[in-house]
């Protein structure tokens, strides 16, 4: 079993819809948990980033984390043909250990 | 955020030549990362290190080594290309938060194509 377990996708909304991103992890010790965002040929760039149960917002973007399901979300409002990308998931384990699930490719169609 | 440059941005080059990527990061992360990846492919870790004169292998077996003589410095060396070398290799260093406990921020990367 992986550490992180993300849906591949692809994922297509149009724009102006609300794209849900989820993500499992395994590790119940896991200490944080973070969205990156990767445009094709690009490197990841860190969205948001969560540790508490419940939600998170900035801007657009929302991260949901609910450690007793081991599930982490991420919520992009409004969405825009600019946020078509693959989007990483990232826990955090102790030991300062990274693990990254294998992206979801988000596609918002004009 | 972190400054994280990687040198150079895309090389070609021919089998069995000797190679180094650079990375450098100026904002004092004790912890960097090496990753692979291939085009459309998840991260894989190669290499990382939590301060000087520290490196471990990473969970990707590789034929790459590193050092770690400067905290701003991690340089990745291939004694010899092959084809199977091509990738994109993303550097990233580690900054502590308050709360999250630490995140990673990712250099520019380098597309290699071994021919």
């Amino acid at each position: 079993q992986k550490e992180v377990e993300q849906n591949s996708g692809p994922l297509s909304v149009p724009e102006g819809a609300i794209a849900s991103l989820n993500c499992t992890y395994s590790d119940r010790g896991s200490q944080s948990f973070f969205w990156y965002r990767q445009y094709s040929g690009k490197s990841p760039e860190l969205i948001m980033f969560i540790y508490s149960n419940g939600d998170k917002e900035d801007g657009r973007f929302t991260a949901q984390l609910n450690k007793a399901s081991q599930y982490v979300s991420l919520l992009i409002r409004d969405s825009q043909p600019s946020d078509s990308a693959t989007y990483l998931c990232a826990v955090l384990v102790i030991g300062n250990q990274f693990y990254f699930g294998t992206g979801t490719s988000l596609t918002v169609i004009p | 955020e972190a400054d994280i440059y990687q040198t150079p941005r895309y090389l070609v080059i021919g089998t069995g030549k000797k190679i180094t990527l650079e990375c450098s990061q100026t904002m004092g992360h004790d912890k960097m990362y090496w990753y692979q990846q291939d085009p459309g492919m998840e991260l894989h870790l190669i290499h990382y290190s939590y301060g000087v004169n520290s490196t471990e292998k990473g969970d990707l077996s590789s034929e790459s080594t590193v050092s770690r003589i400067r905290t701003e410095h991690f340089p990745l060396t291939l004694e010899s290309a092959r084809p199977s070398h091509t990738s994109q290799y993303l550097c990233a260093s580690s900054e502590y938060l308050q709360g999250a406990g630490a995140t990673q921020y990712f250099g520019p990367g380098t597309r290699l194509l071994v021919l």
